[in-house]
């Protein structure tokens, strides 16, 4: 199947723990994302990557930190997790120039307890 | 500063009518749209879109308006189904720019 999957779909853990969020997408796509959905339900953008190169880089504590080994994976590391974290991350992936938007994965949602 | 607008949170619809969603922005810098379809534990999928220099576009069912004046466009869909059921989101990029700002979103519900 041709997709954008991410993995963990669901990861519960305790304040303070550090983990990790992957995305991988066979659509053959040049640019990945990582986008947050908010408890109201804002989908907002965090990172970018084109090719490996970090594009986009909005307002996101430092403890969030991107990692694309090739323009197919984009990880997600979250380091010192605060309560604040609780949310749907959702990774997404398109062509650059390409005017058909992105193609998104399932979500990943992540309860701090 | 919430670029992209959509202040109808739900809309309920009969099976068979129109459903019509609306979407406001502010930064005149955006010149393409897109609406896209989610459906619970699932990611958003790509619906439509429609470049600044059109003021329609239409596929199937679904069909976008876009008012560059009144930067406002609407997504409507005809006849609406159950399947149709989902939150919609609208979202918007400048030129030249792969960011999409989205909108928060409204949940539609097609009543058989």
């Amino acid at each position: 199947d041709t997709a954008v999957s991410q993995t963990p779909k669901y990861l519960v853990t305790q304040m303070g723990n550090d983990k990790s969020i992957k995305c991988e997408q066979n659509l053959g796509h040049d640019t990945m994302y990582w986008y947050k959905q908010d408890s109201k339900k804002f989908l907002k953008i965090m990172f970018s990557y084109n090719n490996k190169e970090l594009i986009i880089n909005e307002t996101v504590p430092n403890r969030f930190s991107p990692k694309s080994p090739d323009k197919a994976h984009l990880n997600l590391h979250i380091n010192s997790l605060e309560l604040g974290d609780s949310a749907v991350y959702f990774c997404a992936s398109s062509l650059r120039g390409r005017d058909y938007g992105y193609t998104f994965g399932s979500g990943t949602r992540l309860t701090v307890v | 500063d919430q670029q992209v607008k959509q202040n109808s949170p739900s809309l309920s619809v009969q099976e068979g009518r129109i459903s019509i969603l609306n979407c406001d922005y502010t930064n005149s810098m955006f010149d393409y749209f897109l609406w896209y379809k989610k459906y619970p534990a699932e990611g958003p999928t790509f619906l439509i879109s429609i470049s600044s220099i059109k003021d329609k576009n239409e596929d199937g069912r679904f069909t976008v308006f876009l008012n560059k004046s009144a930067k406002h466009l609407s997504l409507h869909i005809v006849p609406s189904q159950p399947g149709d059921s989902a939150v919609y989101f609208c979202a918007a990029r400048p030129l030249g720019n792969e960011k999409l700002t989205f909108g928060t979103g409204t949940r539609l519900t097609i009543i058989p």
